[in-house]
Order: C-alpha cells, then structure tokens, then sequence
C-alpha cells in the first residue's frame, strides 16, 4: 500500500469548492505530519501552494490566494486541500507530498477538471 | 526572484552515465537545503535525492540508491546529480528544488535509450 493516496480524478463546476484526500497509510498518523501540496498545470512546472500541519502549523505559498486551503481528517487518516470559488484555471494537477522516513512521498497526484 | 534551472540533460545509452547540474539564484543557496525530482512523460512527481546546506547529510530515494550522486557547490551556487548505470526508466524531466520543496526549478531531459 502507497505512502500517500490520492484519488485519479475531481471534477468540480466554476464558483464551486473542490476537496481533494490525501490519506495516508494505515499506521503512519496524519497528526504527525506537515502535508505539502502542489498545483501542476499542463506543460508547467509544479506550484507549491500551501502546507499544513495544524491550524498552528501551517503556511501559504508565496502569491497563493487565500481561497486555497489546507486542513486534515483526522478521522480519515487524510490532509486535505480546499479551493473555494473554483476558476477554470485552477483545472490541473494536484499532488500532496509528505518527509516520511528521510525521504519525500509524493502522492499520485488528482487531475481536477472545472466544468 | 528564487531561480533554479537544471542543465546537461541529453540522451544516454542503457548503462551509461550523466551528470545533471542545477544553476540557482536569488536566494542564499549555502543556507538552504536541496533536492532533486523527476517526472518520467505523462506520469507523477518522484522525489530523488535530498542533500542539506553543507553537503554533510544526504538522502537517496530507493529507486536510485547506488547508483545517483547528490553534491553541492556552494561557491558556484550549483547543485548535481551523477546518474550511473541509467535505465530506460530513469528517462524524465531532471528538476532541482529547495527543500523543503517551495521552489521547483526549470528542468532538463534525460532520455535512456540504445
């Protein structure tokens, strides 16, 4: 079982929210954890948006609009991302990535579609 | 503005040898930990390597353990990878990033192929 697991795919309509799971495997606690997250539209190089750990324990990357957001599911073993107010150019790649163990985790990554 | 662009990405035959570089800039590099990531065409993100400010601690994905090189000039704010006995599975998009990962640079392509 992966690390990090992220759903394939998210479709979401404009003016929308969208949430994307990132879970985290069985055994290894979401509570522990800073959860990075990366936009990726096509052909461009990935964008770090946020981390978070905590409401304490968190920050917006650089030019970042507030309407990105980051939290957990505790319950779900899960970090989240959530983006208020959709726009047809947040359609993109979404990866989560954790430091687990001396190394990075990426998970697979949810294309969001903004239909 | 934080730069990084990597560069020496060409095509290799299986079992050769390469070595990528990653030029940055606008931001003091001696005091910022590194890493390098890849993304194989049409697929995700895969972390490779980590190396701290000063080169004394470093970190190797699986994947490439034993056979890729992380270092660091500080002098010449650059960073490396040496890549030996290259797969076909190792052909991707070389990027370079501050770690922790805020700033993905430019990337370089590597292809494996006879």
């Amino acid at each position: 079982q992966p690390v990090l697991t992220q759903p394939t795919s998210l479709s979401a309509s404009p003016g929308a929210s969208a949430r994307f799971t990132c879970t985290l495997r069985s055994g290894i606690n979401v509570g522990t954890y800073r959860i990075y997250w990366y936009q990726q539209k096509t052909g461009s190089l990935p964008r770090y948006l946020l981390r978070y750990k905590s409401d304490s324990d968190n920050q917006q990357g650089s030019g970042v609009p507030s309407r990105f957001s980051g939290s957990k599911d505790a319950s779900a073993n899960a970090g989240l991302l959530l983006i208020s107010g959709l726009q047809s150019e947040d359609e993109a790649d979404y990866y989560c990535a954790v430091w687990y163990s001396n190394t990075v985790v990426f998970g697979g990554g949810t294309r969001l579609t903004v239909l | 503005e934080v730069q990084l662009v990597a560069s020496g990405g060409t095509l290799v035959q299986p079992g050769g040898s390469l070595r990528v570089s990653c030029a940055a800039s606008g931001f003091t590099f001696s005091s910022h930990e590194m890493s390098w990531v890849r993304q194989a065409p049409g697929k995700g993100l895969e972390w490779l390597s980590y190396i701290s400010s000063t080169g004394n601690t470093i970190y190797y994905a699986d994947s490439v353990k034993g056979r890729f090189t992380i270092s660091r000039d500080n002098a010449r704010n650059s960073l490396y990878l040496q890549m030996n006995s290259l797969r076909a599975e190792d052909t991707a998009v070389y990027s370079c990033a501050r770690f922790p990962i805020d700033y993905w640079g430019l990337g370089t392509l590597v292809t494996v192929s006879s």
